[in-house]
């Protein structure tokens, strides 16, 4: 199994453009989530889904947009990238079944906007 | 949001002695809590987890320790080796969402 893989692993945006960040997983787990980390500011969460077709806002939403149209992806849209995204981005995924909450975490996407 | 605290922020400690992390949470209801390490530039990974009906579970030279009644829980890490030296975050929660802490700096000095 690959696990939870991400693309691009580096990006420099310009102010204003958009772009979207993959994730992929294949251990067929319901639970996939994104993170954003800052300096100093621990891993912060911002979209989740639980399932094909569900997803919901985490604490830090502003500016990001998800969907999830199959179990394996869970795609991360910046719609205008500002210099306050940048940041290190982490997907993550686990199973939903009440008792498994281990999350597993891709090897993250470094995004730069100037 | 969920509040969590970790302390201390940074800890340096002599190869083979001892590290230990704490970890304060803020939602009596969490039931899942485990502890992540991160090294440089790579993805967190979990080491330990522990949840809300067990008080103590113990991995080898880790080892995390839960205290319900004062809402805090602890990573112990004995016999430190260099290769122990990361990021440590703590996190809490359950049903699949977690509370990070913003992390702990951890040294082992050869």
């Amino acid at each position: 199994n690959a696990g939870v893989t991400q693309t691009p692993k580096f990006q420099v945006l310009k102010t204003g453009q958009s772009m979207t960040l993959q994730c992929a997983q294949d251990m067929n787990h319901e639970y996939m989530s994104w993170y954003r980390q800052d300096p100093g500011m621990g891993l912060r969460l911002i979209h989740y889904s639980v399932g094909a077709g569900i997803t919901d806002q985490g604490e830090v939403p502003n500016g990001y947009n998800v969907s999830r149209s199959t179990t394996e992806d869970f795609p991360l849209r910046l719609l205008s990238a500002a210099p306050s995204q940048t940041s290190v981005y982490f997907c993550a995924s686990s199973y939903v079944d009440g008792y498994t909450d281990t999350q597993y975490f891709g090897p993250g996407t470094r995004l730069t906007v100037l | 949001g969920e509040n969590v605290e970790q302390h201390p922020s940074t800890l340096s400690v002599q190869e083979g002695d001892s590290a230990v992390i704490k970890c304060t949470y803020s939602d009596s209801a969490s039931n899942y809590f485990p502890w992540y390490k991160q090294e440089l530039g790579k993805r967190p990974q979990l080491i330990i987890d522990i949840r809300s009906n067990v008080g103590e579970k113990k991995d080898q030279r880790i080892a995390v320790t839960l205290n319900k009644t004062a809402k805090h829980f602890s990573l112990h890490i004995t016999e430190t080796q260099p290769e122990d030296s990361a990021v440590y975050f703590c996190a809490f929660g359950g049903n699949n969402r977690l509370a990070f802490g913003k992390g702990n700096q951890v040294v082992v000095i050869p």
